[in-house]
């Protein structure tokens, strides 16, 4: 049964780095990619950027400068990592895999408010 | 960036009825459109991938298809737990690219 369930702190105070977790169980990281989508409150889905089976990585041009996605295999977790945050990054921030393409399983979801 | 202009943003419909979701990329995406449904406080969930093939379990009163870069979401006999939210999504080309959502509502 594939599972992803994400981790991290709730609040973070801004100009900050968020660190998340993902942890992962009922399928293999090098042969899946794990992404991450947010979701600010009430509003639409963003493509944050994903890790792939291989290792590599693709991150959304808009958020590249600030973004870093990394895994550990042994324990089948994926970190998100993203500095310099505002109060417009408030959103849920899901974890979500892919076999080929569409995003088949997703996380429940962790709610990240930016304030001081 | 690929633009995926999702229409309506909220449709009201009877139970019963047929509804139909919209979105159009602005450039091809060779059929790789993906339909989700999301329930308030939950995670998206696929419903149709490749534009028209049904993820297991979903009813077969979801169904997707596509005319040039426009693709549709049609759900028919429409029930009241489909009054939720969707979202179309390209899979074609980074970055992946969401619609804006359809919130659906039962009249």
């Amino acid at each position: 049964q594939v599972q992803l369930k994400e981790s991290g702190p709730g609040l973070v105070q801004p100009s900050q780095t968020l660190s998340l977790t993902c942890t992962v169980s009922g399928f293999s990281l090098t042969s899946n990619s794990v992404h991450w989508v947010r979701q600010p409150p009430g509003k639409g889905l963003e493509w944050m950027g994903g890790i792939w089976g291989d290792g590599s990585t693709d991150y959304n041009s808009a958020l590249k400068s600030r973004l870093s996605i990394s895994r550990d295999t042994s324990k089948s977790q994926v970190f998100l990592k993203m500095n310099s945050l505002q109060t417009d990054d408030t959103a849920i921030y899901f974890c979500t895999r892919s076999g080929d393409g569409p995003f088949g399983d997703w996380g429940q979801g962790v709610m990240v408010t930016v304030s001081s | 960036d690929i633009q995926m202009t999702q229409s309506p943003a909220s449709l009201s419909a009877s139970l019963g009825e047929t509804v139909t979701i919209e979105c159009l990329a602005s450039e091809d995406i060779y059929s790789n459109l993906a339909w989700y449904q999301q329930k308030p406080g939950k995670s998206p969930q696929l419903l149709i991938y490749d534009a028209s093939s049904l993820q297991d379990g979903v009813p077969s009163r979801f169904s997707g298809s596509e005319s040039g870069t426009q693709y549709s979401l049609e759900i028919n006999s429409l029930q009241s737990e489909d009054a939720v939210t969707y979202f179309c999504q390209q899979h074609h080309d980074y970055p992946f690219t969401f619609g804006s959502g359809t919130k659906l509502e039962i009249k």
